[in-house]
């Protein structure tokens, strides 16, 4: 979907660096989310936005970090990545009124660490 | 804890029958519930919802049936094709939780040819 793009999509890193993964949305909506898929695991949220500056925990933040500093842009940090951080990572964004409720995901990013 | 579960990991079905997926979830909470389809290397999309106020809600080949009382959902896909091979997420979510989706493990399905 043209409205919200990630970037890299794939990024191959070493155990114990940082890894700052952006997704960027061009829709103004005021929701954005951080999943991470796993096999067995299906979709987990690691963190969400509820607006600039408003970003909360999900279920599998440990390790992770987050920034909203505008509204088309949501960043996902790992501090000092893991081999149990290699994933797909996905973002989703998601509007207010009718459409609510409905996701709409970027195209991922493969992230390994090595 | 699973809230949403989809306890089937994998269908098989043959092109032309009807793929039925299935969805149970524990919270009374949830007013609304998604399915999303995904492909490979994609990213999730949003194939059909329905809100708890209804029963069944159609789109094209596809219709989700809402069993309040036994707290299922299903997926209808009629007739089944083989673009429609993908893994099929059933998702909720109720007022109050900054709208953020519970998601289950996703089911594979395979339309075979």
């Amino acid at each position: 979907d043209a409205g919200i793009t990630q970037s890299p999509r794939h990024k191959v890193t070493e155990t114990g660096t940082p890894v700052t993964l952006r997704c960027h949305q061009t829709e103004n909506h005021r929701y954005m989310y951080w999943y991470r898929q796993d096999p067995g695991h299906g979709l987990r949220l690691i963190h969400y936005s509820y607006g600039v500056k408003d970003t909360d925990k999900g279920e599998v933040s440990d390790g992770y970090s987050v920034s909203r500093s505008k509204t088309e842009d949501f960043l996902l940090t790992l501090e000092s990545a893991t081999s149990s951080q290699t994933s797909v990572y996905f973002c989703a964004i998601s509007g207010t009124g009718p459409s609510f409720y409905g996701y709409t995901f970027g195209s991922g990013t493969r992230l390994t660490v090595v | 804890d699973q809230q949403v579960k989809q306890n089937s990991p994998s269908l098989s079905v043959q092109e032309g029958r009807i793929s039925i997926l299935n969805c149970d979830y524990t919270n009374s909470m949830f007013d609304y519930f998604l399915w999303y389809k995904k492909y490979p290397a994609e990213g999730p999309t949003f194939l059909i919802s329905i809100s708890s106020i209804k029963d069944k809600n159609e789109d094209g080949r596809f219709t989700v049936f809402l069993n309040k009382s036994a707290k299922h959902l299903s997926l209808h896909i009629v007739p089944s094709q083989p673009g429609d091979s993908a893994v099929y997420f059933c998702a909720a979510s109720g007022a109050g939780n900054n709208r953020k989706l519970i998601w289950g493990l996703g089911t594979s399905l395979a339309v075979n040819p």
